[in-house]
């Protein structure tokens, strides 16, 4: 299947920090990135959809301005949690798909905001 | 109603014995649909894609759709240890929602030995 990378695969942050998550697809061109969000024992939470050149598409409830999304090119989006909170302390997976409807996650950040 | 419902679990089942994963789904209008399995601290893994109604089989697992009950299933043979992991469902509606998967909670497989 197709590779996506994610980096970095966990990180400690101090609260009122800022943190980026890159996602790359590494054999293929991802048109479309996903973001998601899961809290321990539950599933995974569309955050946001980004698109290659345009601004990304937020899901209800999810603080676009918080969250920041950046998909620069066909193999890099990233995710940036401004001035992070503890209650920000998740695990965040990112997805790439391409034709078929497919999605290949990347390995996940563990995110810990003390 | 959820848009994707599984069973919690946990699910166990003996070591060798076949392990059977149900997932029901609200919108008629899903085409594609998809099984993951996660392990505790860990991204998803496909695991089967299905797209039209009947079974797909892939090597120990199968997957079977049924579109008019809106119903998707997954069968795993021989289970092994290894097996044990969240298996994940999800969705695709191809027109109106766009091109995101709509997952449902997990259920928790444990094979044991």
């Amino acid at each position: 299947g197709a590779v996506v990378s994610q980096h970095p695969s966990w990180v400690i942050c101090k609260s009122g920090t800022s943190v980026k998550i890159e996602c790359r697809s590494l054999d293929f061109q991802a048109t479309t990135m996903f973001w998601y969000r899961q809290f321990p024992k539950q599933s995974l939470m569309l955050m946001a959809t980004s698109n290659e050149g345009s601004k990304a598409t937020y899901e209800q409830g999810v603080e676009k301005d918080k969250f920041l999304i950046n998909h620069a090119s066909l193999t890099l989006s990233t995710l940036t949690v401004t001035s992070a909170h503890p209650e920000d302390s998740s695990f965040y997976i990112c997805s790439a798909s391409t034709p078929p409807v497919e999605a290949f996650f990347g390995q996940g950040t563990r995110l810990t905001v003390v | 109603q959820k848009e994707v419902e599984q069973n919690s679990g946990p699910l166990s089942v003996p070591e060798g014995a076949i392990a059977s994963l149900n997932c029901t789904y609200s919108d008629r209008g899903s085409q594609s649909f998809f099984w993951y399995r996660q392990y505790s601290g860990k991204s998803p893994e496909l695991i089967m894609s299905i797209y039209s109604n009947g079974d797909k089989e892939d090597g120990r697992f199968t997957a079977q759709l049924n579109k008019a009950s809106q119903y998707v299933s997954l069968l795993i043979r021989d289970s092994q240890p290894s097996d044990s992991a969240t298996y994940l469902c999800a969705v695709k509606r191809i027109t109106g929602g766009g091109n995101k998967l709509t997952f449902g909670t997990g259920t928790q497989l444990k094979v044991e030995l």
